[in-house]
């Protein structure tokens, strides 16, 4: 069975600060893959980033990073700067193929100006 | 624009009426999905379709009903063996079938409220 953790359901953070987002994972699939997805209040998931199992590598995407570590069974996600338009729920998921896709509960991050 | 659209985006229901949730994809995607949204729940998986003519219950499909006619339509009905029918409903389609590396795209949601 798949199981995603997001155990922060709230955070608020002061506008410039950074925030980190935690996200443990567990399968017994070797092959699967990370994802995250945003929920802005318009309601829709925007999908930011996949890694798949064999990739360790850290992303770095301008304000965006992620840290993906097999060993802690984490993919944490890293917002340096934060601004009021990041303000959203954010989801971390797994698959481990054929589309059998498991999300978390969700972080709310709000980001006060 | 490509994209998925939902719709209604907010309906309000009778108790033992049944209603459909629209869901059009202009994107080309072979697979496509609908999610239920409940606070403090994440999404979960109501349907799934990976082909035409073909779909295969998620995690919580009682009480609903879908159906594939077309690659770019999925509509999702609420009957009323649907206990706990208010949440937030999504629909999501991706590229290609049968393989979980594929992101998914989502529409706006629609927001179901039984009276």
């Amino acid at each position: 069975a798949q199981k995603v953790t997001q155990a922060q359901t709230e955070i608020s953070v002061v506008e410039k600060e950074d925030v980190t987002l935690d996200c443990v994972y567990e399968t017994r699939d070797t092959t699967y893959y990370l994802f995250w997805y945003k929920q802005p209040p318009s309601g829709e998931l925007v999908f930011l980033i996949r890694r798949n199992s064999f990739d360790e590598q850290n992303e770095i995407s301008g304000r965006y990073s992620w840290n993906f570590q097999k060993s802690t069974s984490s993919f944490n996600f890293t917002i340096t700067a934060s601004q009021v338009v990041d303000s959203a729920v954010y989801f971390c998921a797994l698959s481990g193929g054929y589309q059998k896709v498991t999300f978390g509960i969700g972080t709310k991050l709000q980001v006060i100006p | 624009d490509g994209g998925i659209t939902q719709s209604p985006k907010y309906l309000f229901r009778k108790e033992g009426q049944n209603v459909t949730l629209s869901c059009e994809q202009n994107l080309n995607h072979d697979a496509m999905y609908w999610y239920r949204q409940d606070p403090g729940q994440g999404l979960r998986l109501i349907y799934y379709s990976q082909i035409v003519n073909d779909f295969q219950k998620g995690d919580i499909a009682e009480g609903y009903s879908v159906s594939r006619e077309k690659k770019e339509s999925f509509p999702l009905t609420v009957t009323s063996a649907q206990k706990n029918p208010t949440a937030f409903y999504l629909c999501a389609s991706s590229l290609g079938a049968g393989t979980g590396h594929r992101e998914l795209f989502f529409g706006e949601g629609s927001r179901l409220t039984v009276l």
